[in-house]
């Protein structure tokens, strides 16, 4: 088990460039969780899907970002257009089913110039 | 909505001084409760968790007691180290969605020897 892995750890693009972030889950669990954390506050959830259906979006899921988790592992995001506020580190989760605590990958920081 | 509040900080102590970090939560329904810690650099990692009133969770040397009277959920260890410099999360969930959480907005912790 190696845990929630995540992937780039950090990107630097220019202001309205798109960008894709990537999420591996740890192995069996079915549960898969995007958070949005800016400096100084706590993570914001985004979205979550179980396998791969995507079961709830955040109002803060605006229609420029995009997540798939294609066949119930990876899961992607991706953030068209990107604005300087958009600036943030983004965090993946897993969970083995709906009662169990999430762990938490180690995060791709975003910064737009 | 539902909603966590933490003290604000920064706390910074003295090895094997007695930490308190105050939580309180607002939730419909009967949330459960965690504490995940941050340290430089690295992801979130869940600290302790509590799922019903009165539990006490804990998990080296912190401890939290899960306080439906007071909305509660406090953050105390006996004495602290060096080592435990990180910045705290407390957060809330359903019971049926435990991936899904609301977070306070982090404590930063520093303990000097």
């Amino acid at each position: 088990d190696t845990g929630v892995s995540q992937d780039p750890r950090h990107k630097i693009t220019k202001r309205g460039q798109n960008v894709t972030f990537r999420c591996d889950p740890i192995s069996e669990h079915n549960r898969l969780y995007w958070y949005r954390q800016t400096l100084g506050q706590g993570p914001e959830f985004l979205t979550y899907f179980q396998n791969e259906a995507q079961l709830e979006k955040s109002r803060l899921l605006s229609d420029r970002f995009s997540a798939e988790r294609p066949k119930g592992s990876f899961s992607t995001l991706e953030i068209q257009r990107t604005e300087q506020g958009d600036s943030a580190m983004y965090l993946c989760a897993s969970s083995f089913g709906p009662n169990t605590e999430a762990f938490f990958g180690q995060g791709t920081r975003l910064t737009v110039v | 909505g539902d909603s966590v509040t933490q003290m604000e900080g920064p706390v910074t102590l003295s090895e094997e001084a007695f930490l308190t970090i105050n939580c309180t939560y607002t939730a419909t329904g009967y949330p459960s409760l965690f504490w995940y810690v941050q340290y430089p650099g690295e992801g979130l990692q869940l600290l302790l968790k509590a799922t019903k009133a009165d539990d006490k969770g804990s998990n080296k040397g912190f401890e939290a007691t899960y306080r439906k009277e007071t909305t509660s959920f406090h953050l105390e260890k006996g004495s602290v180290q060096v080592s435990d410099s990180a910045v705290y999360f407390c957060a809330l969930s359903e019971l049926t969605n435990a991936g899904k959480s609301t977070f306070g907005d982090g404590t930063t912790l520093t303990v000097k020897p």
